[in-house]
This record gives structure tokens, sequence and C-alpha cells, in this order.
């Protein structure tokens, strides 16, 4: 069954360092997504991506966050400057009408110490 | 600001009850998704609900949409251990994102 992997599954990082979260969508889905949950907290919406261009982003995503699809398979964000506040799993999902039936990763473990 | 309120937030129960658990908002969604959470992993999609009055069945699991779009319920009859888990609705307004709420926690007891 097809789904959306991410890589690493724990990454540990200094604060002021930068990351790149990488994921691998569904091969035939045309939206993209990051999202994030900081322990013990909802699933909080990051960006949107259609089109090679961001759809929508929340707040949250301000400008130490980007993301890129840099070939036909890969969907990376990345956080220029990372603060303690960005420890959360990040997940990445992907879906083919939109936001209905959005199919989510493992999870990315962001740890900023 | 988009809320999704679920209820209840914890749910404790024996092996063979019923259970429901709601999700209510002020908002009107295009859709609503319902995702089943295991710790440390990412959330599993289980259905989605399009149409307002819409219901949907899972095996044991029954899904409703509300007539006016804007809330919904997961009924299980007969919970099992296996259904232990953290249940999630997210609601779609417009095809960028998904509004997810808080959650509600459920144990089944054999």
């Amino acid at each position: 069954e097809p789904e959306v992997t991410q890589t690493p599954s724990h990454q540990v990082t200094q604060m002021g360092q930068e990351v790149i979260l990488r994921c691998v969508p569904i091969s035939n889905h045309l939206y993209f997504y990051w999202y994030r949950q900081i322990l013990g907290q909802k699933v909080e919406f990051l960006v949107s991506f259609y089109n090679n261009e961001i759809s929508e982003k929340s707040e949250i995503f301000d400008d130490q966050f980007s993301v890129e699809r840099p070939d036909g398979s890969n969907f990376t964000l990345k956080i220029r400057s990372t603060k303690l506040e960005d420890s959360a799993m990040y997940f990445c999902a992907s879906s083919d009408a939109g936001v209905a039936e959005a199919f989510f990763g493992q999870g990315t473990r962001l740890t900023v110490v | 600001t988009q809320l999704l309120e679920q209820s209840p937030q914890f749910l404790s129960i024996q092996e063979g009850e019923n259970l429901t658990v709601y999700c209510n908002s002020s908002s009107v969604f295009s859709s609503l998704q319902w995702y089943r959470q295991e710790p440390g992993e990412g959330p599993v999609l289980l259905v989605t609900v399009v149409t307002g009055g819409e219901v949907k069945k899972l095996k044991r699991l029954t899904f409703q949409f509300g007539d006016a779009r804007k809330d919904s319920s997961l009924h299980i009859t007969a919970a099992q251990p296996g259904d232990t888990g953290l249940y999630l609705c997210a609601g779609a307004r417009g095809y960028n994102k998904l509004i997810f709420g808080a959650g509600t926690r459920l144990a089944v007891h054999p």
C-alpha cells in the first residue's frame, strides 16, 4: 500500500542550527503539507504546497521556515535557525484531491537542545 | 478562529461496551476526517465524510457528519482492547489545510 515516508525519524540539533526534514509523498498525489505536534498538544497546520508553490501557511510558518520540492519525489521542510520551541513531531502529508483523504507520514521527532 | 472541540477528552471502558465520541464546531467544514494516532506515530486516516447527514460504517465503527457540516460523531459498538488509542477529528475548510481537534484518548480494558 502506498505510504508517505519521512526521514530522519529522529533529529537532534543545537539551537541556531539549520535542519532539513525530508518527505517522500505518495507518488500520484498533488497536494503536500507539513504539520507539527508539540508533545501533548494538537496537530497544527504549518503549510500547504501545490503546483510548486505555497498554497497557504499558518502564522507559525515564519521566515525561518521554507519548503521545497527539489525533484519529482521529495518534499522538504527547512528550518533556518532552530529555536528550543521548534522541538516537536513534524508530519508530512499528501493528498490527491485537496484536503480530502490526506495521508500522513510517521513523522520526524525534532529535538532542539 | 476555527476550532474543533472533541469530547470526551478521555474515555475508559470495559470490553464489549459501546461508546460515542463527539467533534463539534461553530464553523462549517467542507469535509471532516477521523484519524487514529498511536504514540510516536503519524495519524492514520479512518474515514472522510463530505455530505451533511452522511453516515459511514467501518466494521464496528460508525461515523456521522452533522446536517449542517459543523459536527461529527464516532460510535464504536462492542469495543475491543485493540480499539485503544487516540482518536482525532480534523475539519477541512477549503482545500489547503486541516484543523485538528485535541483528540479523545480511549482505553478499552479486557
